[in-house]
């Protein structure tokens, strides 16, 4: 079993959808969490960072339920600009390993 | 403030060379860490340095290695080329050793072994 798995995607909207990613880990110590966004061809990029009380930016909400493992992202009023690829992100061993889920690719379609 | 840069950008190997890539982090940033990411995969960690040393080391063979120079940037290196090494090479930066998320990354070195 991975140690960060993801929704396999890809996800193909129209824009205005809502659309939510899902992502759960294995590793019981892991102790930060975060998404990064990375464009076709890209870096990948911080988008946000994933509290326990839940945590919300613009249009963009991730939760964290560290009892199941489990890590969720919902963007509201999707854009064509949020067409990306998105990474759930976890760390553990005091920050000296952050572990990248595989992606799930979204395609906002006008 | 320049970012993260790496270098070369494209380089085409073939099976059994060596080669050595290069990093440099934002100014004042102490930690590099290098990640392999193979097309649809999400980055895979390789190592992680801090004030020049190793601190961390992913599942990895030996024929990969690192290190760290006092001006902070990196070196990757990776002998005895095989077609599965070809992937997208990225190279990150933060400020302090113990993550907090945020990682700087560069454009990345993509790596085709023929």
């Amino acid at each position: 079993r991975k140690e960060v798995e993801q929704d396999p995607g890809p996800f193909n909207v129209p824009e205005g959808a809502t659309v939510a990613f899902n992502c759960t880990y294995s590793n019981s110590a892991s102790q930060s969490f975060f998404w990064y966004r990375q464009d076709c061809r890209k870096e990948p990029k911080l988008l946000m960072s994933v509290y326990s009380s839940g945590n919300e930016d613009g249009r963009f909400t991730a939760q964290l339920n560290r009892a199941s493992q489990y890590i969720s992202l919902l963007i509201r009023d999707s854009k064509l600009s949020d067409s990306a690829t998105y990474l759930c992100v976890v760390i553990h061993n005091y920050g000296q390993n952050f572990v990248f889920g595989p992606g799930t690719r979204l395609s906002v379609l006008p | 403030d320049a970012g993260v840069t790496q270098s070369p950008t494209h380089l085409i190997k073939t099976r059994g060379q060596q080669v050595t890539l290069r990093c440099s982090p934002i100014s004042g940033h102490k930690s590099v860490s290098w990640y392999q990411q193979v097309l649809g995969q999400g980055p895979q960690f390789i190592f992680q340095y801090y004030e020049k040393e190793e601190r961390g080391r992913g599942n990895f063979p030996d024929r990969f290695s690192a290190r760290q120079f006092p001006n902070y940037s990196s070196e990757l290196n990776v002998n005895a080329l095989l077609l599965g090494d070809s992937a997208l090479y990225l190279c990150a930066s933060s400020r302090d050793r113990v993550g907090t998320g945020e990682l700087f990354f560069g454009e990345g070195s993509r790596l085709t072994v023929l």
